[in-house]
């Protein structure tokens, strides 16, 4: 059964750090792109970064530069580096597998993410 | 604002057929990317309803459907269900964003 677990999350200032991590089970971890996205309370879905099984990254503007996606194959594991956290980065994380560079098949269950004084 | 655009909530009977919009451009769905859907049921995590426009995951059932023609594309529900009661939200790619994008989500009500 595949599944991805989120770790990570919690209570941070503005203007700090956070590294969120993603374990990865049940398929092979090494040939899937890997996504997170993320939901503020009662608002939708936004993509927040990519990392293809080449390893190469992509972010929206939103994130860029302040975001790192990474991955370690050997451990089964995704992670997102997030520095100069905002009050608007403020949401729920999840991580998603993709497949056929298209869609996202499976989800994490999500980990929150307060950024607050 | 969202890329693309949903109706923010629709709502039908037990036993009838609803259909949520997703209205996009010429830089996402006019531009030939495909369309896939995303049903989340209140405090769970979104689960793939349907992908490449109109193909259906094992174990999603045959009253979902998804159609996609120009700069849009349709999620249609038939036999509605009162576990149906949920956000759905359509996805693709923006070339001009160079990103994924997600349509704002809309709230199904089953009466």
């Amino acid at each position: 059964e595949v599944q991805l677990v989120e770790s990570g999350g919690g209570l941070v200032q503005p203007g700090g750090s956070l590294r969120l991590s993603c374990a990865a089970s049940g398929f092979t971890f090494s040939s899937y792109d890997m996504h997170w996205v993320r939901q503020a309370t009662g608002k939708g879905l936004e993509w927040v970064s990519a990392i293809g099984a080449a390893g190469d990254t992509y972010y929206p503007g939103s994130v860029k530069g302040r975001f790192t996606i990474s991955r370690e194959n050997a451990k089964n594991s995704l992670y997102l580096q997030m520095n100069s956290l905002r009050a608007e980065d403020t949401a729920v994380y999840y991580c998603a597998r993709f497949d056929t560079s298209s869609w996202y098949s499976k989800w994490g269950q999500g980990n929150l993410v307060t950024v607050s004084s | 604002q969202s890329v693309l655009t949903q109706p923010p909530s629709v709502s039908g009977a037990p036993g009838q057929r609803v259909t949520i919009s997703c209205t996009g451009s010429s830089s996402n769905i006019g531009a030939g990317y495909d369309v896939h859907w995303y049903q989340q049921l209140p405090g769970t995590a979104p689960k793939l309803l349907i992908y490449g426009n109109s193909n259906r995951p094992s174990g999603v059932p045959d009253r979902f459907s998804g159609s996609k023609s120009a700069t849009s594309a349709s999620l249609a529900i038939t036999g509605l269900q009162a576990e149906d009661e949920a956000d759905y939200y359509c996805q693709s790619y923006d070339s001009s964003l160079s990103g994924w994008v997600f349509g704002g989500g809309t709230k199904l009500t089953v009466l």
